[in-house]
């Protein structure tokens, strides 16, 4: 079965602090992706990558940063947070190539809350 | 287990033409059903939302509905443009699986001028 975990599953902190939400997949997935989704509405990509040392912007601006260091690791980091930033935060990897090329497995989120 | 099919796989169509794409689960129990467009090398677009309690939505040239009791969703195109050629995906989110959504497979959607 596909893995995927994200860790915190939630997080509530203080305005200024820098956070890094964390990703890791055991797929040996190559394209991995950040999405942004507040209560109720839609996802928006703010960052994916297509393998070790490739990051690139989504299509919601955001204030955050990724890396990709390792094939199985994409964390999220962001170095002052706000009370903007307030959302859930949703990591997802896919194959790429193969009958399943399209499909994304997401991990459960991390919920996060700036005061 | 919960399940998301998309049929057809692959479709190509003249510029101009109305397309419907279709979407369906194998569990009614859904909190919402999400459509997305993929690019060639990109993440995914969302399209249109609708939450469990809607029939439809509507967003420019696109309509998306749902019918719970038949397991169905439909994402219908009008007037379509070269720039639509895309991948089309579904995803559920079920009342069980937290925030995790299962995709379909997608559509392969190809528009000629």
């Amino acid at each position: 079965e596909a893995d995927i975990y994200q860790t915190p599953r939630y997080l509530v902190i203080g305005t200024g602090k820098k956070i890094t939400l964390e990703c890791s997949q055991t797929m040996g997935h190559d394209k991995m992706y950040w999405y942004q989704q507040d209560p109720g509405m839609e996802l928006h990509l703010i960052h994916y990558s297509y393998g070790v040392n490739s990051t690139e912007k989504g299509d919601l601006s955001s204030e955050s940063t990724v890396s990709r260091i390792r094939t199985e690791h994409f964390p999220l980091t962001l170095e002052s947070a706000r009370p903007s930033h307030t959302s859930q935060y949703l990591c997802a990897s896919r194959p790429g190539q193969g009958i399943a090329k399209n499909i994304q497995y997401f991990g459960a989120g991390t919920r996060l809350s700036v005061l | 287990k919960q399940e998301v099919t998309q049929i057809p796989a692959a479709l190509s169509v003249p510029e101009g033409e109305n397309l419907v794409l279709n979407c369906s689960f194998t569990d009614s129990a859904i909190y919402n059903l999400q459509w997305f467009r993929q690019d060639p090398g990109k993440g995914l677009t969302s399209l249109l939302l609708i939450q469990s309690s809607q029939r439809e939505q509507t967003s420019g040239r696109l309509n998306a509905s749902l019918d719970k009791s038949s397991g169905r969703s439909t994402l219908y195109i009008a007037a379509s443009q070269p720039g639509d050629s895309a991948t089309y995906l579904c995803a559920v989110k079920w009342e069980t699986s937290g925030s995790r959504l299962t995709f379909g497979e997608g559509t392969q959607l190809t528009v000629n001028p």
